[in-house]
């Protein structure tokens, strides 16, 4: 089974400061991973994904990360934050598995950011 | 349109009820999921229906009951709770293959009393 480590639970920046969430996950196969942000109030609306390809992938809101595959990581960077991105941050996997059909997220602990003005 | 629509949003019930959780989605994909969240947790999965047949249970207790009547919709049923069940209850969908993006409702807070 696959596994997912944040190593930040809550993070305070100031506005225009830079920003890296660290992921790490644990799985011995392939796998999709995801970042999802979670608004104060709002649902799990989806930031950015990786399945394949260019390593570097481009989300919404000026959020980007880089997969590393030697490293099992995927960071979330954003290099200049603002006051509306206070929010819970969720990195997130699924397994590729041989059959291919719908597999459940895996979760990390969630990264709680606070952007102060 | 990627709105997945749970209702109802708020639920209080008893341990001795029977309640039932909705989701509806009309995107046309054929895998829904439910989710539970604990305050200040990340999302758990419970279920995964896959072209209306459950596909995946996370070892859930049967007090928790998945229905899935047609495509669109999904239902959780619940009996016989207990206060440590009180949690927000996420419903996703998706294309039915491996790597799609999940789409979560807004979600269903519950408390058992």
């Amino acid at each position: 089974a696959q596994s997912v480590s944040q190593h930040n639970h809550h993070v305070i920046l100031s506005e225009a400061a830079s920003l890296e969430l660290g992921c790490n996950y644990s799985y011995g196969g392939t796998v999709n991973l995801f970042w999802y942000v979670q608004y104060p109030g709002q649902h799990l609306q989806l930031l950015l994904k990786y399945f394949s390809g260019d390593p570097l992938v481009k989300g919404i809101k000026g959020f980007e990360a880089e997969f590393i595959k030697s490293k099992f990581s995927f960071n979330l960077r954003k290099p200049s934050v603002q006051w509306s991105d206070t929010a819970e941050y969720f990195c997130a996997v699924n397994a590729v598995g041989s059959g291919g059909g719908a597999d459940g997220l895996t979760f990390g602990k969630g990264t709680h950011l606070i952007i102060q003005p | 349109d990627t709105e997945v629509t749970q209702t109802p949003k708020h639920l209080v019930m008893g341990m001795t009820n029977k309640k039932s959780l909705k989701c509806e989605q009309h995107m046309g994909h054929r895998a829904m999921y439910w989710y539970k969240q604990k305050a200040k947790k990340p999302p758990e999965l419970m279920f995964v229906y896959s072209y209306e047949k459950l596909s995946i249970n996370e070892s859930v207790p049967s007090r928790f009951s998945p229905e899935c009547p047609n495509s669109s919709l999904l239902n959780l049923h619940l009996h016989a709770l207990q206060p440590e069940d009180s949690a927000l209850y996420l419903c996703a969908s998706s294309q039915d293959r491996g790597g799609s993006i999940q789409y979560f409702g807004a979600g269903t807070r519950l408390s058992v009393l």
